[in-house]
């Protein structure tokens, strides 16, 4: 059972280049995340996805683009970088549920130097 | 903008003692939940509190709630070197997401 994973785990771009960023996991979970974690601070999430086809932008969502075309998988897309987007990303997942959002399962990160 | 604001935001202390750290935040939430990260790596689960309780346990953790204070506090009791770590509150207040807070960066000493 590999939970999430994240791919690439690191990646060092160019000022303008563009990368997508893959967030696969194999529980079943509805509610899909991508998060951006800068030092010293907590996770602050940029777009979010509660299904299969679905989408919506959190905290600080410019700059970035997703797609959830399949339930188990979801996209982080960089069309054009910048090095304020240098940060660690962080995909999560979880059940969905009427009740609330319940335990998130994390990917292990991708460490992304734009220069 | 971020909800939850652990304290303090770094504590070291020795092994076998015992770490509290506090988390308020700002909304009615549906659960309150804490996290630890070790460095470099993703964030993992440890304890889910509902707003309508009011104490939780889960081995060496205990986690308390007070909704009317907006504040809840995670104590690692005996702690030990592998407990270093940063510890994560995240509070789910409705609206599909958790929210965050900046952390408690936790070194336990030999």
């Amino acid at each position: 059972n590999a939970g999430v994973t994240q791919t690439p785990k690191f990646r060092v771009l160019k000022t303008g280049q563009s990368m997508t960023l893959l967030c696969a996991q194999d529980m079943n979970h509805e509610y899909m995340y991508w998060y951006r974690q800068d030092p010293g601070m907590g996770l602050r999430l940029i777009h979010y996805s509660v299904g299969e086809g679905t989408t919506a932008k959190g905290e600080v969502p410019d700059g970035y683009n997703v797609s959830r075309l399949k339930k188990q998988n979801f996209l982080l897309g960089l069309e054009s970088a910048a090095p304020s987007q240098t940060s660690v990303y962080f995909c999560a997942s979880s059940i969905g549920r009427r009740t609330g959002v319940t335990e998130a399962f994390f990917g292990q990160g991708t460490r992304l130097t734009v220069v | 903008s971020q909800q939850g604001e652990e304290d303090p935001q770094a504590l070291s202390i020795q092994e076998g003692e015992n770490a509290t750290m506090n988390c308020s935040y700002k909304t009615s939430i549906n659960n309150l939940q804490w996290y630890r990260q070790n460095s470099g790596r993703g964030l993992v689960h440890l304890i889910l509190i509902r707003s309508n309780e009011r104490e939780k346990h889960s081995g060496r953790l205990r986690v308390t709630l007070d909704t009317s204070k907006k504040s809840s506090s995670l104590l690692i009791t005996a702690s030990r070197a592998a407990d270093t770590a940063s510890y994560f509150c995240a509070t789910d207040a409705g609206n599909y997401q958790l929210i965050w807070g900046a952390g408690t960066k936790l070194i336990i000493k030999p």
